[in-house]
């Protein structure tokens, strides 16, 4: 079964504090997505990353980093916690969606609470 | 930039009805569109996933169907039921063929039983 396993559920952090979210795939897929979602503003994207070491910014990339050093996984990393950066944050995995077929699969999210 | 609208923003009706979901994008340049469902706190799950050269696509009781002409789609839910209560997306790629997709704010759906 298709797995995507995002380490934190929930987590409290303060400001200032930098702070890594972890993704997981089993699935072998070379690209990787991190979304956050707003209420009235839906998904965005903030990185992604089609190959292991490649990254290229999506929509609102600014207080975020990443890193894939390994294909299996995709941190996300907030260098200096902000209170706007409360949010839940979803990673994402696919093959290429220009080859048919392919679909995108989620983890459950990750709720970042900065205080 | 790939645009996606969804309409409408939140729909109630009882058990039983046939409904639509109705999404438009702005760059009819994709080679797919997907579905997906929300359920309260977690992650989003493909529902369906319709090919450019598809006019629809369909499992169980759901039914996608895709106009890029119009830059149209709808999701075509029949005899709901109360666990089909969610929040709906979809979700067109970038343009240029980058692998982002652009998501819609979704429908916020509630069956009454």
């Amino acid at each position: 079964d298709v797995k995507v396993t995002q380490s934190s559920r929930y987590l409290v952090k303060r400001t200032g504090e930098k702070v890594f979210l972890e993704c997981v795939q089993d699935m072998d897929h070379e690209n990787m997505f991190w979304y956050r979602q707003d209420p009235g503003l839906g998904l965005r994207l903030i990185y992604f990353s089609y190959d292991v070491k490649m990254k290229e910014k999506g929509d609102i990339p600014e207080g975020y980093s990443v890193s894939r050093e390994k294909k299996e996984r995709f941190s996300l990393i907030l260098e200096s916690a902000s209170t706007n950066q409360t949010s839940m944050y979803l990673c994402a995995s696919s093959l290429s969606f220009r080859v048919s077929g392919n679909t995108i699969y989620f983890g459950e999210g990750s709720w970042l609470t900065v205080v | 930039k790939q645009e996606v609208t969804q309409i409408p923003a939140a729909l109630s009706v009882p058990e039983g009805e046939n409904l639509v979901l109705n999404c438009s994008f702005t760059d009819s340049a994709i080679y797919n569109l997907q579905w997906f469902r929300q359920d309260p706190g977690k992650g989003l799950t493909s529902l369906l996933l319709i090919q450019s050269s598809q006019r629809e696509q369909t499992s169980g009781r759901l039914n996608a169907s895709l106009d890029k002409s119009s830059g149209r789609s709808t999701l075509y839910i029949a005899a709901s039921q109360p666990g089909d209560s969610a929040t709906y997306l979809c979700a067109a790629p970038e343009r240029g063929g980058a692998d982002g997709l652009t998501f819609g704010k979704g429908t916020h759906l509630i069956i009454q039983p």
